[in-house]
């Protein structure tokens, strides 16, 4: 069956530092893969799109990389800074429906002063 | 409005009732998604609405689940016969649809309890 697998501990990271996150998946071709922001109490909010032919994204202190090989993402903020608290989830669409996109269960960071 | 909107915010039902669950997607947005997120949970597909084509219902958990969407627009989520384990935040979200413009835009959800 279909996994999308997120690290369930927390990242405690000081701020300044890089913090990066890991998205594993099995049993998917993959179309397309997004990161999203979640805030306590609120829904979703996206930050990056990345598509299976792609390397590489970035946005300001964001970057995003996808490995195909691997069946991996890795998602890096850069010169953390404690507004970057959150839970960031990885979803991801395939190639067979690409539309419907599954999310990861999401990964608390915690950016310390 | 300038973004997806969801009503009511909070719901309160006693087992066994009806709940309907309303959203309002970002105009001229054609994929309408529905999601669920249990506390400290990931967020569990439902159902997927792409324009005048047939919703992708893969993702309801049982037939006492059932959503339309209306011209193309507002989309009501309904729960037959609430059960203590439906409790969750609803959430819906829209995107403008085709295959490179796929970022989804969230409501802020809809907290139903049922007791």
């Amino acid at each position: 069956s279909q996994k999308i697998e997120q690290n369930s501990e927390a990242l405690n990271i000081q701020e300044g530092k890089t913090a990066t996150l890991t998205c594993n998946y099995t049993n998917y071709s993959p179309a397309y893969l997004q990161w999203y922001r979640q805030d306590p109490g609120r829904g979703p909010v996206f930050l990056l799109l990345i598509r299976e032919n792609e390397k590489e994204k970035r946005k300001e202190r964001l970057k995003v990389t996808f490995d195909t090989t691997l069946k991996q993402s890795l998602f890096h903020i850069t010169a953390s800074q404690p507004a970057d608290s959150a839970t960031y989830l990885c979803a991801l669409a395939a190639t067979d429906s690409w539309g419907k996109f599954q999310f990861g269960a999401g990964t608390q960071v915690v950016v310390t002063p | 409005g300038a973004g997806v909107s969801q009503s009511p915010s909070n719901k309160v039902t006693e087992k066994g009732k009806d709940v309907e669950l309303r959203c309002d997607p970002i105009s001229g947005h054609t994929a309408l998604y529905w999601y669920r997120q249990s506390l400290g949970q990931g967020l569990e597909f439902l159902i997927y609405f792409q324009g005048n084509s047939a919703p992708d219902k893969s993702g309801l958990p049982s037939d006492r689940f059932s959503a339309e969407r209306t011209g193309g627009s507002v989309s009501t989520l309904t729960i037959q016969r609430t059960q203590q384990e439906d409790s969750a935040v609803y959430l819906c979200a829209s995107s403008p649809g085709g295959l490179g413009n796929t970022e989804a835009f969230f409501g802020q959800g809809t907290r139903l309890t049922v007791v």
